[in-house]
Formats: C-alpha cells, sequence, structure tokens
C-alpha cells in the first residue's frame, strides 16, 4: 500500500531559527515528489516538485532533498519568518503507464512560528 | 492568472441534509480534482475529472455523494444526505494535464454536519 509519513507532526520555532521536516514514502512505481505550503484556512500551494533524479531543490528559503534510495525527503526551512507558520504537506506521485497519475498526501507537519 | 475558486466557503448543515459546493478551475485546466480534507490529515481524493470524463472515482462514497463536471469547466460536488462524518473541507484543485504536472487549489469549503 502506497504511504507517505511525515514527521514530526508538530513544531513550534523561534523567529529567525531553522528547521527540517522530513518525509519517508514507501509509494511505486515513484513519479515525483511535491511538498506543499497549506495556511490555516487556504488550499495547499506548491514549493517544490522533485523528480527521480534531483536530489535537492530550493525556492527562497525553502531547500527541499530527495534520496530516491532511502525514499526519503526533507524541507529545510532557513531564518525562519512567523508566515512560515502552516502546514507542511509531503506528496508523492506514482506513474501508471495508461492512467493518470496517482497521489499519496502526508498527513502533514504543522510549523508554528513565535516571536 | 485568476485562481481556482470555490464557494460557499462555509456551509452548517444537519446531518441527513443535502449540500452542494461549487468549483471554478483555472482556464484551461484539463484536470479537476476534489479532495476532502478532515480535520489533522492530508488532502483524499474524491473523484478526478479529465475534461468532463471521471478518470478516478474509486475513493468516492457513491451511495451519497456525486460530482459532475458540467461542459469540461466547472464543476459541483454533492452530498445528499449528510452524515457527522462528512465534517472536512472539500478542496478543489485544477492542473494542466493529468500526470506530473502541479495541481493548484482553492482555498475550500469547510462543512460541518450538525
Amino acid at each position: 500500500k502506497n504511504q507517505v509519513e511525515q514527521s514530526p507532526q508538530s513544531l513550534i520555532i523561534l523567529e529567525g531559527k531553522n528547521c527540517t521536516l522530513q518525509c519517508n514514502y514507501t509509494v511505486s512505481p515513484f513519479s515525483n515528489l511535491r511538498w506543499y505550503k497549506q495556511d490555516t484556512g487556504r488550499g495547499p500551494v506548491s514549493l517544490t516538485i522533485m523528480t527521480f533524479s534531483e536530489n535537492t531543490k530550493s525556492n527562497r528559503r525553502y531547500t527541499a532533498t530527495l534520496d530516491a534510495d532511502t525514499k526519503q525527503s526533507s524541507l529545510h526551512i532557513t531564518a525562519s519568518q512567523l508566515s512560515d507558520s502552516a502546514s507542511y504537506i509531503c506528496v508523492v506521485s506514482t506513474l501508471n503507464t495508461g492512467t493518470a497519475s496517482k497521489l499519496t498526501f502526508g498527513t502533514g507537519t504543522r510549523l508554528q512560528v513565535t516571536l | 492568472e485568476a485562481g481556482v475558486a470555490q464557494s460557499p466557503r462555509y456551509k452548517i448543515i444537519e446531518k441527513r441534509q443535502s449540500v452542494a459546493f461549487w468549483c471554478n478551475p483555472i482556464s484551461g485546466h484539463a484536470t479537476l480534482y476534489w479532495y476532502q480534507q478532515i480535520l489533522g490529515q492530508g488532502p483524499k481524493l474524491l473523484i478526478q475529472f479529465q475534461n468532463n470524463g471521471v478518470v478516478d472515482d474509486s475513493q468516492l462514497p457513491k451511495d451519497r455523494f456525486s460530482a459532475e463536471r458540467l461542459k469540461g469547466v466547472d464543476s459541483t460536488l454533492k452530498i445528499q444526505p449528510a452524515k457527522l462524518e462528512d465534517s472536512a473541507v472539500y478542496l478543489c484543485a485544477s492542473s494542466l494535464e493529468a500526470g506530473t504536472d502541479t495541481q493548484y487549489f482553492g482555498p475550500g469549503t469547510r462543512l460541518t454536519v450538525l
């Protein structure tokens, strides 16, 4: 069964600090992995997308890594800001020949950045 | 570029009542998705349309949920009759094509069933 597990479930950090969120997956066949940011009361917004051959990808203060061998990904947030407070969802896509790809969502990590 | 629009934003109903949600995807996006997101969980796909055809509705509780995509653009999701466990946020998303293309999500409709 395809699964995406995220840790920690929740995290509180001080403004300006860095943090790293983890994602482990058992999805096959693997197509790509995305990190989404979901603000409270909003829909998820894509931060990064990585395919099998990509190890790292950055988007401003967000850096995602992917280890396809160990089936792990991380999202590193640098110099956190209050606006980073949100849920971060890891989503893995399968590539099914002849049909639409399927997405498997993690349950998310709820990040709170405080003063 | 306008994003995915959804209405209403909030809805409160009593169990056994009916409710309908509306979604207008980004112009030109062929693929439309409806997700159910229960508090504290990730979104769960209910149904996926490619233009006006259903691609995947394997997780749609068809005894009470129905969805349609008129003319391959707007879509409605209906629940009839609602149960307490249907309380969730219903997210609509669209993408240019199915597959690896990024999905763009709407703000969601928060449904509370009393």
